[in-house]
């Protein structure tokens, strides 16, 4: 069975500071992870995903991700957060054998202070 | 090109009554899934559904069903509503393979009274 764990509830920075939001995930085959963020009263938006490759991958809004297989993490980072970056953000895996199911984490609100 | 549209926005019922959320896939997605949004549970899977099959099920009762049409829009039914039932209910689409992300829609909020 897949699943992701979130292992912060919420994340604080202030704005201009780096940001990390972490995220664990465990497969029995090979992952395909993504980060998706929803901002209140919108549907879930996709960020980024890593499928094969580089470890660092590029999405949106200026985020990444790095994909740990010894650690199984693919925690999201952006250099340099912005108040409008506050949101509920959610790590997600598929097995890339069975391509429908997804499974969410519980997710992460970040907030950003001016 | 237009997102992933769902309807009605909201909808409310009463305990024991059935309820029906319709969504609409990107114009060339032939997977549709269903997720429950309960407050403080996250994102908890429902169903897949591809090319008019459902393809996989989360661990929710039997009362929870849906179908897919030739047009891959699709529809979530849920029968004898309970109030724990009461959630937002989101759809998403894709393009086939698990390498695609999947696109959201804004959602049904379904209140049981």
């Amino acid at each position: 069975a897949q699943s992701v764990a979130q292992p912060e509830d919420q994340v604080n920075v202030a704005e201009g500071n780096p940001l990390t939001v972490k995220c664990t995930y465990s497969v029995s085959g090979n992952p395909y992870l993504f980060w998706y963020v929803q901002y209140p009263n919108r549907g879930l938006q996709f960020l980024l995903k890593y499928i094969t490759g580089d470890n660092l991958v590029k999405g949106s809004y200026g985020f990444e991700a790095e994909f740990n297989k010894s650690q199984t993490s693919f925690h999201l980072k952006k250099p340099s957060a912005l108040v409008s970056d506050s949101a509920l953000y959610f790590c997600a895996v598929k097995e890339g054998t069975n391509a429908g199911k997804s499974t969410f984490g519980d997710g992460t609100t970040l907030t950003v202070k001016p | 090109e237009a997102g992933v549209t769902q309807s009605p926005t909201h909808l409310i019922k009463t305990r024991g009554q059935q309820a029906t959320l319709r969504c609409s896939p990107i114009s060339g997605h032939t997977s549709v899934y269903w997720y429950q949004q309960a407050l403080g549970l996250g994102l908890q899977f429902l169903l897949w559904y591809d090319e008019g099959e459902e393809r996989n099920r989360g661990n929710f009762p039997p009362r929870f069903s849906g179908r897919q049409f030739p047009n891959y829009s699709s529809e979530l039914n849920v029968n004898a509503l309970e109030l724990e039932d009461s959630a937002l209910y989101l759809c998403a689409s894709s393009g086939w393979g698990s390498y695609n992300e999947q696109f959201f829609g804004p959602g049904t909020r379904l209140t049981v009274l």
